[in-house]
């Protein structure tokens, strides 16, 4: 199993620019998340999705959208990047039954 | 009040010695509550999981949670240069589907 896998691994745009990170997980698992991690901010939580279906927004959901493409796949689009979305983002997955959520190994973005 | 606070460290400890990380929350409705270690350039990856009041060991890792305090510790015995991460408190107030609220977590280095 590979987990929760994440493309792609690192991404430099330029402000005004669009771009959409891919997450994918082969855990049949129903919820997955996206999160960004900053230093000294922590994880933010941006979108979650409970089930196929189904989207929510998190703490820091401005400038982002988000698709839950099917029960395996959950993509983060950003419309028009801005440098303040400067981070890494993580995508994880968790079954729906337990707290656990298993993580992805990121997306380093750079936002000129 | 942040929900969750966390000394960010670094905590720096000579190898062999006994670690004591913690995380305060002011939400007296958070039931689960983990710990997720997080290498450098890694996501995060689940080390204990730990539900209401008490104390869950594993290997050298203990967890204990004291609830009537708001207040959580992983315990470190016999710690390792390879033990050398950032360490993320977690903790979610359902059952279930339901979403973490994040430390900013505590970089621990372990030197030889």
């Amino acid at each position: 199993n590979a987990g929760v896998t994440q493309t792609p691994k690192f991404q430099v745009l330029k402000t005004g620019q669009s771009m959409t990170l891919q997450c994918a997980q082969d855990m049949n698992h129903n919820s997955m998340y996206w999160y960004r991690q900053d230093p000294g901010m922590g994880l933010r939580l941006i979108y979650y999705s409970a089930s196929e279906g189904t989207t929510d927004k998190g703490e820091v959901p401005n400038g982002y959208n988000v698709s839950r493409l099917n029960k395996r796949e959950f993509s983060l689009r950003l419309e028009s990047a801005a440098p303040s979305q400067t981070s890494v983002y993580f995508c994880a997955s968790s079954d729906g039954q337990t707290e656990t959520q298993y993580f992805g190994p990121g997306t380093r973005l750079l936002v000129l | 009040q942040k929900e969750v606070e966390q000394d960010p460290g670094p905590l720096s400890v000579p190898e062999g010695a006994i670690v004591s990380l913690n995380c305060t929350y002011s939400n007296s409705a958070f039931q689960y509550f983990m710990w997720y270690r997080q290498y450098s350039r890694k996501g995060p990856e689940l080390l204990m999981y730990t539900y209401s009041s008490g104390n869950k060991e594993d290997g050298r890792f203990t967890a204990q949670v004291d609830k009537s305090s708001k207040y959580i510790s992983l315990f470190i015995r016999d710690s390792q240069p390879s033990d050398s991460a950032t360490y993320l408190c977690a903790m979610s107030r359902d059952s279930g589907y339901s979403t973490l609220t994040f430390g900013k977590g505590t970089m621990l280095l372990v030197s030889p």
